[in-house]
């Protein structure tokens, strides 16, 4: 069964200090890959995602993610983050099927050190 | 509206009592689905409906809970004779179609009290 893990529960940076959230999946085929971010008492926004072609993927708010084939992985990455960024993060995967869900990971929260 | 809205956005009721949490997604999306989020915990994936095809209801967590789609719109979450354990928040998302590809727009929730 697919699955997706999220090894880092809660992860403090500086900021203006860059981030890297980890994310990796366990399934046979390449899923569809999707980064989501929940601010306190509002549902999750979608940041970015990745079906095909370039590995590197541009999202909202600065934020990008690289898929790498060879390690299962689509980490999340920012150059400098602001305040702003603090929020829980989530990693999801699916499959194309009709009847498929999209499997979420069970977050990542992110606190800002001024 | 333009997004996934959600009623009421806060609800405390006693245990036993039974509770109604409506979803009104995006105007044309087919596909809609419940999750719940306890504190500081994850997405638990409660049920899906995808247009006219029986809904997946591997997500629900006991026969006190039950969900509706009329008219492949609005949706009714009911959780009959609460307990504790059922304090969380109540997403719904719905997307223009169903399937794992299909990016999902969330609402902000129902938080869900039982004293």
């Amino acid at each position: 069964a697919q699955s997706v893990t999220q090894p880092d529960i809660h992860i403090t940076v500086s900021e203006g200090a860059s981030l890297e959230l980890r994310c990796n999946y366990s399934y046979g085929a390449t899923p569809y890959l999707f980064w989501y971010v929940q601010s306190p008492g509002q549902g999750l926004q979608l940041l970015l995602k990745y079906f095909s072609g370039d590995t590197l993927v541009q999202g909202i708010k600065g934020f990008e993610a690289e898929f790498k084939r060879s390690q299962s992985s689509f980490n999340l990455r920012k150059p400098s983050v602001h305040w702003s960024d603090a929020a829980e993060y989530f990693c999801a995967v699916g499959l194309y099927s009709s009847a498929s869900k999209i499997i979420f990971g069970s977050g990542t929260r992110l606190s800002i050190r001024p | 509206g333009a997004g996934v809205s959600q009623s009421p956005s806060n609800k405390v009721t006693e245990k036993g009592k039974d509770v109604e949490l409506r979803c009104d997604p995006i105007s044309g999306h087919t596909a809609l689905y419940w999750y719940r989020q306890s504190l500081g915990q994850g997405l638990e994936f409660l049920i899906y409906f995808q247009g006219n095809s029986a809904p997946d209801k591997s997500g629900l967590p006991s026969d006190r809970f039950s969900a509706e789609r009329t008219g492949g719109s609005v949706s009714t979450l009911t959780i009959q004779r609460t307990q504790q354990e059922d304090s969380a928040v109540y997403l719904c998302a719905s997307s223009p179609r169903g399937g794992g590809n299909q990016p999902q727009h969330f609402g902000d929730g129902t938080r869900l009290s039982i004293l």
